[in-house]
C-alpha cells in the first residue's frame, strides 16, 4: 500500500507570506496527486490535480510541483481567505489523503 | 450548476447498517461519464476515501472497508447510495458524496462535493 506523509502538520504565517506544504509518497505515483483546501464545517475544495494543474476558478497564487514521490503546494502570497486546512491525495492507486496541514494566522 | 446533497439517519446503533443517499441535481448521473464517490471524515480528523461508482454500476471500494461497503446507483432517481454494515463508534464521521473530475478511472480527484452529513454511531 502507498503511504502519504504530509508536512508540516501545522503552520503559522502572515498575510503576504509565501508558504509551501509537502507531500511524500512511499513509492512513485506518477504525478497522480491532488491538493484540497478545507475550511471549518465545509466540504473540501479541489485546488490542483495531476500535481500541477490548477482547477478552474482557483487563484493563480496556488501552484503545485513535484514528481516521483515528492510533491509541493505553494501559495505565493497568502490572502486572509487562505487560512484553512490543506490535504494532499494520491490517486495512483486506492485513493489516500495526507494527514492535513492546518495553516493558521501568525 | 451541479449540486449534491447527502441524506439519511444522523444516528445509527452499533452493529447496524448505515445507509446514506446522495441526490444529484443540475446534471444527470446517467448521461454523464463520471464516477460518483463517498468520502468520510471523523470529527477533528482527516479524510478517508470509501469508494466510487460509475453510472453503469461499476464500483471501486477501499480495501480496508470493502467487506462492509456497498455503493449502488439509481439513475431513475438521479441518486447513488452508500451502505456500511456492522458499524462501530469508529464509523462516526461526516460523510460526503462527490463527483470526480473526468470519469477516467474510479480513483480520480473530486471536483464537486456535497455539504456532508454527520452520522453518529451510538446506542
Amino acid at each position: 500500500d502507498i503511504q502519504m506523509t504530509q508536512s508540516p502538520s501545522s503552520l503559522s504565517a502572515s498575510v503576504g507570506d509565501r508558504v509551501t506544504i509537502t507531500c511524500r509518497a512511499s513509492q512513485g505515483i506518477s504525478n497522480s496527486l491532488a491538493w484540497y483546501q478545507q475550511k471549518p464545517g465545509k466540504a473540501p475544495k479541489l485546488l490542483l490535480y495531476a500535481a500541477s494543474r490548477l482547477e478552474s476558478g482557483v487563484p493563480s497564487r496556488f501552484s503545485g510541483s513535484g514528481s516521483g514521490t515528492d510533491y509541493t503546494l505553494t501559495i505565493s502570497s497568502l490572502q486572509p481567505e487562505d487560512f484553512a486546512t490543506y490535504y494532499c491525495q494520491q490517486y495512483y492507486s486506492t485513493p489516500l489523503f495526507g494527514q492535513g496541514t492546518k495553516l493558521e494566522i501568525k | 450548476q451541479l449540486q449534491l446533497q447527502e441524506s439519511g439517519p444522523g444516528l445509527v446503533k452499533p452493529s447496524e447498517t448505515l445507509s446514506l443517499t446522495c441526490t444529484v441535481s443540475g446534471g444527470s448521473i446517467s448521461s454523464s461519464s463520471y464516477y460518483w464517490g463517498w468520502i468520510r471524515q471523523p470529527p477533528g480528523k482527516g479524510l478517508e476515501w470509501i469508494g466510487s461508482i460509475y453510472y453503469s454500476g461499476s464500483t471501486y471500494y477501499n480495501p480496508s472497508l470493502k467487506s462492509r461497503v456497498t455503493i449502488s446507483v439509481d439513475t431513475s432517481k438521479n441518486q447513488f447510495s452508500l451502505k456500511l454494515s456492522s458499524v462501530t463508534a469508529a464509523d462516526t464521521a461526516v460523510y460526503y458524496c462527490a463527483r470526480d473530475l473526468s470519469g477516467y478511472s474510479g480513483y480520480e480527484p473530486y471536483g464537486y462535493w456535497g455539504q456532508g452529513t454527520l452520522v453518529t454511531v451510538s446506542s
